[in-house]
């Protein structure tokens, strides 16, 4: 059973502070990493796709990657109220079309 | 630019009531996917449909059908609904044409079995 496990929060950080939201995967052979936002009542919303080890920087947003520790993270800095959501990792499955998503971490920026 | 839409965004069922989830994409995209949300247990695979004419089973099939009707659209059905399949449905398309690309999520459509 290929598994992605998250924190499921809350993550409390004040305004102006960077996140740090994590995600670990048991599959070895997994290829493709994703970062999605979801606001509440709402569809998951892409943010960060990853695909070899080492950081990517997208605007406010840096994914990392660690395929050796199978451990995938994001950085989200100078948080907004606006970045309250709950943060899903997503992993592809080796040999298949299919992905596997964590339970998702609830991310609270106070203002 | 629409992606990936789907009808109807609610429904009310009664237990042993059948209906059909519907789901298009105009992104060309070769795969599609069916996902239940529940509190706490993040997204779950239904079924799936690697390219148009396949379909297969993911985590959580049991109570439910798909057709992969054409290229864009994909739908779900139940034949007869139980509370337990009260959930948020999402549906979702992707084109995995070498490394795998992210799937576009479509609005979802929350159903609730009385």
């Amino acid at each position: 059973q290929k598994e992605v496990e998250q924190n499921s929060g809350p993550l409390s950080v004040p305004e102006g502070a960077i996140a740090s939201l994590n995600c670990t995967y048991s599959d070895r052979g997994s290829q493709s990493f994703f970062w999605y936002r979801q606001y509440s009542g709402k569809s998951p919303e892409l943010i960060m796709s990853i695909y070899s080890n080492g950081d990517k920087e997208d605007g406010r947003f840096t994914a990392q990657l660690n395929k050796a520790s199978q451990y995938v993270s994001l950085l989200i800095r100078d948080s907004q109220p606006s970045d309250s959501a709950t943060y899903l990792c997503a992993v592809t499955v080796s040999g298949t079309y299919k992905y596997i998503f964590g339970t998702g971490t609830r991310l609270k920026v106070l203002a | 630019n629409a992606g990936v839409t789907q009808t109807p965004k609610f429904q009310v069922l009664k237990t042993g009531q059948s209906m059909t989830l519907q789901c298009a994409q105009d992104m060309n995209h070769n795969s599609m996917y069916w996902y239940r949300q529940d509190p706490g247990m993040g997204l779950r695979l239904i079924y799936y449909s690697a390219s148009e004419g396949t379909t297969d089973k993911g985590e959580v099939p049991n109570g439910y059908n798909v057709s992969r009707l054409n290229k864009r659209e994909f739908s779900l059905r139940l034949e007869s609904a139980a509370p337990s399949q009260t959930s948020v449905y999402f549906c979702a398309s992707s084109d995995p044409a070498g490394l795998n690309q992210p799937q576009h999520f479509g609005d979802g459509t929350r159903l609730s079995i009385l």
